[in-house]
């Protein structure tokens, strides 16, 4: 069991282009989240999947924002003509079917628009 | 909507004293709290997991506490240490969403 991991850990991009993370959940575990966090807040969610499904997605995830578990193991959110607004934290986390309280995080992936 | 909030926003206490994070949440039918530690930059890191059926939890120095009528949770950290140091965060448990506090946190001054 390696953890949650994220990729990039950093991206630094022009406004108007698009960017793509990558999540890798803990095996085994079939729900999947995405949170945005800005400086000095607490994480914000944006989505999550159980398997590949995409159950719900928050009023924050704009029409520019598309995230996909096509094999209900990892994800990937993509974020299309990127504002300087959009510059956050992008965090993972997930939780196994045994226990759907508990969540567990990844790195993060720190974006930041010029 | 669940609505989560952490006093202080901020605190700083000299090294082995005891204290108290504060966490309220405006909606009681919670499935259960987490207390997560945040460095900066990085993510986050669970402590302590409270069942909504549950009054405390204890891991170590740590001592969260639940009290869903009132919609309030307490983190108690013992003789504090400055590897201690970091930002500390709630979160509430609600139809399979998560709700954050903006974290409280903590400078332990060696």
């Amino acid at each position: 069991d390696t953890g949650v991991s994220q990729d990039p850990r950093h991206k630094i991009t022009k406004r108007g282009q698009n960017v793509t993370f990558r999540c890798d959940p803990i095996s085994e575990h079939n729900r999947l989240y995405w949170y945005r966090q800005t400086l000095g807040q607490g994480p914000e969610f944006l989505t999550y999947f159980q398997n590949e499904a995409q159950l719900e997605k928050s009023r924050l995830l704009s029409d520019r924002f598309s995230a996909e578990r096509p094999k209900g193991s990892f994800s990937t959110l993509e974020i299309q003509r990127t504002e300087q607004g959009d510059s956050a934290m992008y965090l993972c986390a997930s939780s196994p079917a045994s226990s759907y309280n508990e969540q567990f995080f990844g790195p993060g992936t720190r974006l930041t628009v010029l | 909507k669940q609505e989560v909030t952490q006093i202080p926003a901020a605190l700083s206490v000299p090294e082995g004293e005891n204290l108290v994070l504060n966490c309220s949440f405006t909606d009681s039918a919670i499935y259960n709290l987490q207390w997560f530690r945040q460095d900066p930059g990085k993510g986050l890191t669970s402590l302590l997991l409270i069942q909504s059926s549950q009054r405390e939890q204890t891991s170590g120095r740590l001592n969260a506490s639940l009290d869903k009528s009132s919609g309030r949770s307490t983190l108690y950290i013992a003789a504090s240490q400055p590897g201690d140091s970091a930002t500390y965060l709630c979160a509430a448990h609600n139809f399979n969403k998560f709700y954050f506090g903006s974290g409280t946190k903590l400078n332990v001054k060696p």
